[in-house]
Formats: structure tokens, sequence, C-alpha cells
């Protein structure tokens, strides 16, 4: 069946690095693809979306890159800042649906 | 912009119960969203409106769950009987156009039923 997931659970970084976060999916009429950013007792929060028709968008800090031949997607956070820990998830939503399929999460945990 | 917006933020309830969960979408979008989060499943989504329409519910759990939009400014989720396995967060979100693109969710309203 249809599933999104994500390669790591945990990922620990420093403030100031880099973070980059993966995500996997096996559906391959997935045409849409977008990035929230989840922080403790909150709801999901949009951070950057991209559609199958481009590889690479940028926001403020975040980029998103889309690998359609090997259906992964990734987000990266740029001088990962302590405000930047939450849990981030990545999801998809194939041709003619509106309805997005959530991955499972991945924590990101910045270290001062 | 006053965002998605839920009420109540906190339930809880006694096996058996009626709950009736609120959310008001952003002014303007005409798509609405019901999920529905817990730690063994995740985000799922339950059911989406377009322009106060249900457009797919298969992802309602059973009978006792039910969806309503009277209007374009609000929607409720109700579950008669709750269950203890119903405990999760409900989260309401809402987008501009009829494709469910940009998403915006609400706060969330976590529901116990003991």
């Amino acid at each position: 069946g249809e599933s999104v997931g994500l390669h790591l659970p945990t990922l620990s970084v420093q403030e100031g690095d880099n973070s980059i976060i993966n995500c996997a999916y096996s559906n391959s009429a997935s045409d849409y693809f977008i990035w929230y950013k989840q922080e403790s007792g909150k709801g999901p929060q949009f951070i950057i979306d991209i559609r199958s028709n481009m590889d690479k968008r940028q926001g403020q800090r975040v980029t998103v890159l889309l690998n359609k031949t090997v259906k992964h997607l990734s987000l990266q956070i740029a001088a990962t800042q302590p405000g930047d820990s939450a849990v981030y998830f990545c999801a998809e939503m194939g041709t003619g649906r509106r309805a997005l399929t959530f991955g499972s999460g991945t924590r990101l945990q910045v270290q001062p | 912009d006053a965002g998605v917006i839920q009420s109540p933020r906190h339930e809880v309830t006694e096996m058996g119960q009626e709950v009736t969960l609120r959310c008001k979408p952003i002014s303007g979008h005409n798509s609405l969203f019901w999920y529905r989060q817990t730690m063994m499943r995740g985000l799922e989504l339950l059911i989406y409106f377009n322009n106060n329409v249900p457009i797919d519910d298969s992802g309602m759990p059973e009978d006792r769950f039910s969806a309503k939009m009277p209007n374009a400014s609000f929607s409720t989720l109700k579950i008669q009987p709750s269950e203890p396995r119903d405990s999760a967060v409900y989260f309401c979100a809402s987008s501009l156009g009829p494709q469910g693109y940009e998403q915006y969710f609400g706060p969330g309203t976590r529901l116990t039923v003991t």
C-alpha cells in the first residue's frame, strides 16, 4: 500500500550546524509534498511544500529537495537554532487526491 | 489572521458520553480536514470537506463518528458514544483551494476518554 516513511526517528545536531531530515515515499503517483514542524502541544506548522515538477525549493533557512527517481524527499535547515527543535513530518498527496498521507516523523534535537 | 481555531483544547469524558469537537477554519479557505493523531498510528485523515460538502469520509473509524459543516466558517466532529480507544489529539486543518495544498492546522483538541 501507499506509505510515507522516515529514515531517522531522532536527529541531534549542534546549534549553528545544518540539519538534514530525510523522507522516503512509496507512491509513484505522489505529486505534492509538504513538510510540517510540530512542537510539543501544538498543531503541525507548515514549513515548505514542493510539487513533483520541481526538484528543489528554497524558503527562509529551509530547502526541500525532491528526487523522484528514488522517491526521496529531504528537508535542509541552515544554521539550526534551538527553536528548530521539534518533530518534523513529511507528507504526500497523490494525483487526484486531496488528502495528505503523513510519515511517522523525525525528532530534531538542537544542542546548544 | 487568527488561524484555524479549535475548541475545546482539552476534553476529558467518561466512556459512553457524547463528545463534540469544534473547528473554525481560516476565513476564505474552502477546504476543511479533520485529522486524528495518536502515538501508535500517527496523523490520520478522518474526513474532509470542500465548500461545506463532505468529499471523503473513508477515514472515519466507524459509525460512532460523524462530522458536519453547516457553513463555511464552522465544522463539528462528534463521537457518540465515546470509547477509551478514541483518546487522541484531534486536529482540524483548512486550505484555500479544493486541491488540499498548504493545509494549515489548528492547535488541536486533546481528548481523553476514561
